[in-house]
């Protein structure tokens, strides 16, 4: 079975720190997302990569960058964490444009 | 621009009763659609894709169909049971642009 994994469930930081969101999937899938998701707001692209070393901003990419060295793996940084940055984190991956996605299990974001 | 409503947000049905989920989109233009499943403080699971050139997708006691002229989606659920209780997002992928637009979703709650 495909899978996505993101490498923590919950994670507490505080403002102004730098923190890092991994997700790794095992399908050798060619393109990878990063959403959050919000009460009332829904989920937001924030940016998603087509292949290693490419990226594209999505509807709200201020306050994050991404990383993808790899296939395999696509990271989520926040350069200084922000209260307004505590939220639900989701990577998704999909084989190519015309396919379906596949989520990971999310992560749970809290800036104090 | 692509919207994409589920209504209603939220449903209380009780056990053993079949059900049907309503997506609706403005454009007709779309490649695919696809529902998925989040249960509380979890990501995404993909229950369904349909293909723009589908009519219908079954998977055990969910059948997803897909009325592009009418801009419509229904997610048909038999024999619910307690464990079906979940948020039910449909997502779209728009012909004119490669992101995939989300639904606010359909809370669902099945009574024992």
């Amino acid at each position: 079975d495909v899978k996505v994994t993101q490498s923590s469930r919950y994670l507490v930081k505080r403002t102004g720190e730098k923190v890092f969101l991994e997700c790794v999937q095992d399908m050798d899938h060619e393109n990878m997302f990063w959403y959050r998701q919000d009460p009332g707001l829904g989920l937001r692209l924030i940016y998603f990569s087509y292949d290693v070393k490419m990226k594209e901003k999505g509807d709200i990419p201020e306050g994050y960058s991404v990383s993808r060295e790899k296939k395999e793996r696509f990271s989520l940084i926040l350069e200084s964490a922000s209260t307004n940055q505590t939220s639900m984190y989701l990577c998704a991956s999909r084989v190519g444009q015309h396919y379906g996605y596949t989520f990971g299990s999310g992560t749970r974001l809290t800036v104090v | 621009k692509q919207e994409v409503t589920q209504i209603p947000a939220a449903l209380s049905v009780p056990e053993g009763e079949n059900l049907v989920l309503n997506c609706s989109f403005t454009d007709s233009a779309i490649y695919n659609l696809q529902w998925f499943r989040q249960d509380p403080g979890k990501g995404l699971t993909s229950l369904l894709l349909i293909q723009s050139s589908q009519r219908e997708q079954t998977s055990g006691r969910l059948n997803a169909s897909l009325d592009k002229s009418s801009g419509r989606s229904t997610l048909y659920i038999a024999a619910s049971q307690p464990g079906d209780s979940a948020t039910y997002l449909c997502a779209v992928r728009p012909i004119r642009d490669d992101k995939i637009i989300f639904g606010k979703g359909t809370r669902l709650h099945i009574l024992p």
